[in-house]
């Protein structure tokens, strides 16, 4: 089983351009979750997917924050424009529905 | 919303010592989880353990559910399991999904 696969794996941007962070999750998963981590807010959940519909994206900071889940295995987080105060590690996780959450290795994002 | 407490916040252990870890929670869930964060920042799942008992080699861990607290067990530590330990749980509400994250344990373990 290959786990859940983000990419990139790092990302260094310049303040305004637009960033795509990809996720592929478990095969036979049907919960697509976006998180993202800093020293100082820890672990927040941005939104999260059950059979590819979005949920819940009350953790999504605002506007320029979008994602998208077009089929079972891709989902994508976009960030535009971007900002340096976005500088983070943005995880996905899958599981199935109520079952153990796995996550990716996670994308570290720098915006300068 | 539910609270998720994780005690202690820090921990510095010398290798081949025992450990406990705990976690309490201020509502009945459905889903409890315990990671590991590595050093690399590697989020690994441990234990899925809404209740009772299970053991995974130097690891166990213990969820009473009507005591609304969670133990992780570390025996004879190693320094590959120095990181922060997170328990998360999913409140007993219908579909809901969302994992609520206690702050952490930051465990060190020294060779």
């Amino acid at each position: 089983d290959a786990g859940v696969i983000q990419s990139p794996r790092h990302e260094v941007t310049e303040m305004g351009q637009e960033v795509t962070l990809r996720c592929k999750p478990i095969s036979g998963h049907n919960s697509l979750f976006w998180y993202r981590q800093t020293m100082m807010r820890g672990l927040e959940l941005l939104i999260y997917f059950n059979n590819n519909v979005p949920i819940d994206d009350s953790g999504m900071p605002e506007d320029r924050f979008s994602a998208k889940m077009p089929n079972a295995s891709f989902s994508t987080l976009k960030i535009q424009p971007s900002e340096p105060r976005d500088s983070a590690v943005y995880f996905c996780a899958s599981s199935r529905l109520g079952d153990t959450q796995y996550f990716g290795p996670g994308t570290r994002l720098t915006v300068l | 919303g539910i609270q998720v407490e994780q005690s202690p916040p820090d921990l510095i252990l010398q290798e081949g010592a025992n450990s406990t870890l705990r976690c309490n929670f201020s509502d009945s869930v459905n889903n409890l989880q315990w990671f590991h964060q590595n050093p690399w920042g590697q989020l690994i799942n441990l234990f899925y353990i809404p209740s009772g008992t299970k053991q995974n080699g130097r690891l166990s861990a213990t969820t009473v559910a009507t005591e609304r607290y969670s133990l992780l067990y570390i025996s004879s530590s190693q320094t590959t399991d120095s990181g922060v330990y997170f328990c998360a749980v999913i409140r007993n509400a219908g579909n809901n999904r969302k994992l609520i994250w206690g702050l952490g344990t930051s465990l060190a373990v020294n060779p």
